[in-house]
């Protein structure tokens, strides 16, 4: 079984539109996480949460909400999406003091 | 904030060859730094890590080294074969008992030639 999962993998929508990724996890980690791939493979945090509760929270427009439900789930909203939106999101999970991510297989997210 | 500068971007070998990919970091706090291997239009994973408390470790064909008064680490891959060819990226963090905050590098392209 997939340890962590996104869905959906590919998502193409238009400007304008508000569309949701939702990641899970079953490595029962405490900390999940939203990192952004840009064109160029950069990779940049956006949000952490531990055990439901946000502690991290990086320079990202307030169009992206994320939603910790509980600590197996992260998902992650974007309202009025922009053609610069479009990358590749990761969701990952960790153990706090084991160091080490492991990634879902990414959504690739297109806006046109 | 950490700031962490990765060298090549690009790095081509030929099979058999050794490979070295280095990384700088900028916050002396740091004490987590972990390698991961990224195949095209896959998910990274994670082939190596190292704490602030260790210098060298080595997993077969990849080691990698620390130098803390430096603030530098470095990938080695040895008997590198085709299927090392991937984009590897280095990353720090501070540990704590929450959150681990990765900050990566900006990726090198390794490409193994036959």
């Amino acid at each position: 079984d997939t340890a962590v999962s996104q869905t959906p993998k590919y998502l193409v929508t238009q400007m304008g539109n508000d569309k949701s990724i939702k990641c899970e996890q079953n490595l029962g980690h405490d900390t999940m996480y939203w990192y952004k791939q840009d064109s160029k493979k950069f990779l940049k945090i956006m949000f952490s949460y531990n055990n439901k509760e946000l502690i991290i929270n990086e320079t990202v427009p307030n169009r992206f909400s994320p939603k910790s439900p509980d600590k197996a789930h992260l998902n992650l909203h974007i309202n009025s999406l922009e053609l610069g939106d479009s990358a590749v999101y990761f969701c990952a999970s960790s153990l706090p003091s084991a160091g080490g991510y492991t990634f879902g297989s990414g959504t690739r997210l297109t806006v046109v | 904030g950490e700031n962490v500068e990765q060298h090549p971007s690009t790095l081509s070998v030929q099979e058999g060859d050794s490979a070295v990919i280095k990384c700088t970091y900028s916050d002396s706090a740091s004490n987590y730094f972990p390698w991961y291997k990224q195949e095209l239009g896959k998910r990274p994973q994670l082939i190596i890590d190292i704490r602030s408390n260790v210098g060298e470790k080595k997993d077969q064909r990849i080691a990698v080294t620390l130098n803390k008064t430096a603030k530098h680490f470095s990938l080695h891959i040895t008997e590198t074969q085709p299927e090392d060819s991937a984009v590897y990226f280095c990353a720090a963090s501070i540990l704590t008992g929450g959150g681990n905050k990765l900050t990566f590098g900006t990726g090198t392209q390794l490409k193994v030639e036959l």
